[in-house]
This record gives C-alpha cells, sequence and structure tokens, in this order.
C-alpha cells in the first residue's frame, strides 16, 4: 500500500514556462510535507516543505501547495530552467503518533526542461 | 564542514559475502537514516537512529543491521548479501526529526 503517490513518471516542459509537479497520499496523519530534487549519481537534495496547517509556501521560483482536503500537494516551479532537470521526489511525514513520524517517499517524477 | 559522506562509493559482492557502508555526518544531527533506492522507485527507509546508541527499524530492514556508538557515524552492516540487495544506499541526517533531510552521495551496491 503506497501512502505517496507521484502518478507522473516523467515531465517535459519548455524553458521559461511553468513546470507542475504532482504528489497524492493516503494517509490523513501526515502532518509535514516536503520536496527533494535529486540529479544522476549524487544524493537528494531539500528543496522546499510545507506543513499541513498551511495551503502554501513559497521560496523564490519554488512553490508548494497543499490540498488537505484532496491529499493533494503540488509544487509548481516559475519559471522552469534547464537546470531545474533531475528527479523530484515528493516526500511525507507523520506525526510522532502515526508511524512513528517517519517520513515515506513517492516513486518520483523526471523533470525535463528543454532549452 | 562536509555534511553527509558515506564510503564506498560502489561496491561488487558475492552471494554470502559480508559488508559495512560507512556514514558519518558533521553537522551534529541526533536524526540519522539509511534508504534504498531501486531503479524506478522511491527511497525505502531501512533503519533511523534518534540518537547515540538508539536505533529501530524502517520499512525494509530484514538482512540488514545497524550500530549507533557516535553522533557522527551511522554504519549499515549487510550479512549473507543476497540479489536483492542490488540497490543504491543513501545515508541522511536531520536536525529535526522528519525534516529537511541531509543526504549522502550514496553507495551503488551489486550482489552477483
Amino acid at each position: 500500500d503506497q501512502q505517496v503517490k507521484q502518478n507522473s513518471p516523467s515531465l517535459s516542459v519548455q524553458e521559461g514556462r511553468i513546470s507542475i509537479l504532482n504528489c497524492d497520499y493516503t494517509n490523513s496523519m501526515f502532518d509535514y510535507f516536503l520536496w527533494y530534487k535529486k540529479y544522476p549519481a549524487e544524493g537528494p537534495t531539500f528543496l522546499i516543505s510545507i506543513s499541513s496547517i498551511k495551503d502554501k509556501n513559497e521560496d523564490g521560483r519554488f512553490t508548494v501547495f497543499l490540498n488537505k482536503s484532496a491529499k493533494h500537494l503540488s509544487l509548481h516551479i516559475v519559471p522552469s530552467q534547464p537546470g531545474d532537470s533531475a528527479v523530484y521526489f515528493c516526500a511525507a511525514r507523520g506525526d510522532l503518533n502515526t508511524n512513528a513520524g517517519k517520513s515515506t517517499f513517492g516513486d518520483g517524477t523526471t523533470l525535463t526542461v528543454k532549452p | 564542514n562536509a555534511g553527509v559522506t558515506q564510503t564506498p562509493k560502489f561496491r561488487i559482492l558475492k552471494i554470502g559475502q559480508s559488508m559495512t557502508l560507512q556514514c558519518a555526518q558533521d553537522m551534529n544531527h541526533n536524526y540519522m537514516y539509511w534508504y534504498r533506492q531501486d531503479p524506478g522507485m522511491g527511497l525505502k527507509l531501512i533503519y533511523y537512529s534518534v540518537g547515540a546508541g538508539i536505533t529501530d527499524k524502517g520499512e525494509v530492514p530484514n538482512g540488514y543491521n545497524v550500530s549507533r556508538s557516535t553522533t557522527e557515524d551511522f554504519p549499515l552492516r549487510l550479512e549473507l548479501a543476497a540479489p536483492s540487495q542490488t540497490s543504491v544506499y543513501f545515508c541522511a541526517s536531520s536536525y529535526v526529526w522528519g525534516g529537511e533531510q541531509y543526504f549522502g552521495p550514496g553507495t551503488r551496491l551489486t550482489v552477483t
């Protein structure tokens, strides 16, 4: 039972346009969500996060939106740049009473930004 | 400040062999994690630690063991390697439990 799902394995966008990466979750007890970016042959790096008490968090070109009723979050990158080409992982953390607060990762979406 | 370091970068093991994957962090984080990533998949938590001397199982602990004798080091032991353990292994640490994690560069392990 996969609790965090990224249903699009890949996404291709043109440089300068918006990239929207989606993530769905099933466990309503998740209280904190994170996005990580991963280049080939490197470890993931933290990108942006959002608490379940918020519905939006913005950091420069990156914005994460959380829709708790739909159990859905999305990462918007505007404008997209070729250097954004990477695998993006969505992760969700349960509160300490749920799964001991462990983080669960989606399978990732490979973003390709074409010049 | 090196962050999270992992050794080795690559390793090929024969079935039944054992090895230890090393992980160290210099950020004084209490929380450390071991993940494996299979091709096309996300990260699966193998073991984690909330501080020196305290470890617990994650999602996929079978075939692995860990220890945490210091804040800095969190080695992962593979006993009796099997082809199913062929994967990329990432070590991570965080300041806050389940918060932003800092990852090492990974160890690519092949068991044949």
